[in-house]
Formats: structure tokens, sequence, C-alpha cells
């Protein structure tokens, strides 16, 4: 069966890095997704990201914060400048439609900011 | 805006016991209600989902029902086996913005001992 690939699955970076997250999607889908947990809280929906571009983002989703899709397989997430608080689990999902029925995850990376 | 709330967890119960996990709900117009699950080390899994009201969703022994009147939409399984041992969460499709995205619960651990 089809999955999403997150790598890597667990990163600890120092309070004011810049970190890359990376995903691989489904390869026919067409929409993607970030979301995050941090710990014992709700899931949350980053930004959705459809031909090439970014379709709706969050509160959360401030400027320190970007997508992209480089090279046609990759889905990336960076955070410039990390702060302790972004420390939570990153999903990425992907669908073939815009509805959310047919969304699938990635198993997560668990980012940590120390 | 719209939000779910799910039953605090953890849960623990005996090979199979019956289990219920609250899960209600508040939203503008008639959303799509999703349970999805986190097994150990896995991403986030489509369980099952109801579109409209009085719709019951089912698959691997579990269901629940879209109850518009209580905005409800409780998970129950009548024997749970160690294998169902995961995080649930609730969740529904919100379709306010520019994209169909998930609003999810804090989801609820469930530990299901021998």
């Amino acid at each position: 069966e089809p999955e999403v690939t997150q790598t890597p699955s667990h990163q600890v970076t120092q309070m004011g890095q810049e970190v890359i997250l990376r995903c691989v999607p489904i390869s026919n889908h067409l929409y993607f997704y970030w979301y995050r947990q941090i710990l014992g809280q709700k899931v949350e929906f980053l930004v959705s990201f459809y031909n090439n571009e970014i379709s709706e983002k969050s509160e959360i989703f401030d400027d320190q914060f970007s997508v992209e899709r480089p090279d046609g397989s990759n889905f990336t997430l960076k955070i410039r400048s990390t702060k302790l608080e972004d420390s939570a689990m990153y999903f990425c999902a992907s669908s073939a439609v815009a509805d959310t029925y047919g969304y699938t995850f990635g198993s997560g990376t668990r980012l940590t900011v120390v | 805006g719209n939000s779910v709330t799910q039953m605090e967890g953890p849960v623990t119960l005996s090979e199979e016991a019956f289990l219920t996990i609250n899960c209600t709900y508040t939203a503008t117009g008639y959303p799509s209600l999703f349970w999805y699950v986190q097994y150990p080390g896995e991403g986030l899994q489509l369980l099952l989902k109801a579109t409209k009201a009085d719709d019951k969703g089912s698959n691997k022994g579990f269901e629940a029902t879209y109850r518009k009147e209580t905005t409800s939409f409780h998970l129950e399984k009548g024997s749970v086996q160690v294998s169902d041992s995961a995080v649930y969460f609730c969740a529904l499709s919100d379709r306010g913005g520019a994209t169909n995205k998930l609003i999810f619960g804090t989801g609820t651990l469930l530990a299901v001992q021998p």
C-alpha cells in the first residue's frame, strides 16, 4: 500500500538553528499538508499546498515557517530559527483530491529544540 | 470556531472488555466526522468516518454514529484486543477556509491488557 514517508523520525536541534523536515508524498497525490502535535495537545493544521503554492495556512504558520516542493517528489517544511515551543511531532499528509477523506499521513518527525 | 473534545486517557482495559471513547464537537454547518488511530511508531490511519447525521461508520469491529442532536461521535467496540492498543483521535472536516482541513481532538491512549 502506498505510504507517505517522513525523515528523519527524530531530530534534535539547538534553539535558533534552521531545520528542514522532509516528506515524500504518495506519487499521484496533488495536495500536501503539514500538521503538528505538541506533546499532550491537539494535532493542529499548519499549511496546505497545491499546484506549487500555499493554499491555506494557520496562524501558527508565521514567517519562520516555509514549505517547498523542490523536485516534484519531496515536500519540505523549513523552520528558519527554531524556538523551544517548536518542539512537537510534525505530520505530513497528502491526498489525491481536495477532500479530507483521502488523506494519507506519514509517521511523523519528532522535533526537539534544546 | 470549530473544535473537537474527546475524553482524556489513558483508558486501560482488559482484553474482551467493551470500549467507549467519547467525542463531542462544535461546528457550524455539517462537517464530516472521523476517527483516526495511531499505533506505536506509525502514522495516523483513518479508522472510520461518517459524513452526515445518523450515519454509522464502522471498521475492524469499531463503530461510531454521527449524532447531530448531541453533537457527538463516540467510538465503541464490543470486545477489545491487545492489538487495539493505540492512540485514538477524533476529528472533523473544516470546510471554512480554502482547503478542507482536519480539526483534531487531543487523542486518547488506549492500553489493552491480556
